[in-house]
């Protein structure tokens, strides 16, 4: 077991571009979460996935980000037209149905 | 209103010390499930210990104990005979029964271990 793994773990982007973060979560887990923190905050929920199926999203995701997970195992977190606002620290985790998470190591983004 | 509440933004404690993080919370949904975690400078999240809120007795996990007082809405975590490596931020988050057991966070509090 791997844990879950996130990339990559640096991202630096010029604003207006398009970025993409991968995620794969420890591979019996059906659930997977994405969440943004931001300096000196704690972890905010973006979306959720059980299995292939996007179930819930946050207002918090504009319709500049999209999130995917084609198979049920891993998933893709994409911002479009990358905003200074947009940098974060993106982190995933998965659980086994409602058992607790178990989070990536984040990849961090600096848009600028 | 905040969900969660973590009042102390940074603690100091001495090497082989107890030491108790504050946290409280505020919902209505009669379950729903409380947990802490370590976020050393690292980044990555570690999960420590969870409170149901159905449970009749407190959490422990070797040091960490989760300090549950449900009629005050507290879930306090106390760590026992700390160690240099505990230094870290430390998130209490909240899981309601309804939510698609996403967590919400608070804003953490930054222990540091002195020697």
């Amino acid at each position: 077991d791997t844990g879950v793994s996130q990339d990559p773990r640096h991202k630096i982007t010029k604003r207006g571009q398009n970025v993409t973060f991968r995620c794969d979560p420890i591979s019996e887990h059906n659930r997977l979460y994405w969440y943004r923190q931001t300096l000196g905050q704690g972890p905010e929920f973006l979306t959720y996935f059980q299995n292939e199926a996007q179930l819930e999203k946050s207002r918090l995701l504009s319709d500049r980000f999209s999130a995917e997970r084609p198979k049920g195992s891993f998933s893709t977190l994409e911002i479009q037209r990358t905003e200074q606002g947009d940098s974060a620290m993106y982190l995933c985790a998965s659980s086994l149905g409602g058992d607790e998470q178990f989070f990536g190591p984040g990849t961090r983004l600096t848009v600028l | 209103a905040q969900k969660i509440t973590q009042t102390q933004p940074g603690m100091f404690v001495q090497e082989k010390e107890a030491v108790t993080l504050d946290c409280t919370y505020d919902t209505s949904d009669p379950s729903y499930g409380l947990f802490w975690y370590k976020q050393p400078s690292s980044g990555e999240m570690i999960f420590l210990i969870y409170q149901g809120s159905y449970d009749q007795q407190n959490a422990t996990e070797g040091r960490y104990s989760l300090n549950f007082q449900k009629a005050r809405k507290s879930a306090n975590l106390v760590i026992s005979a700390s160690q240099l490596g505990d230094s870290a931020m430390y998130f209490c988050a909240m899981r309601e029964g309804g939510s698609n057991y996403k967590l919400t966070f608070g804003k953490g509090t930054l222990l540091t271990v002195n020697p």
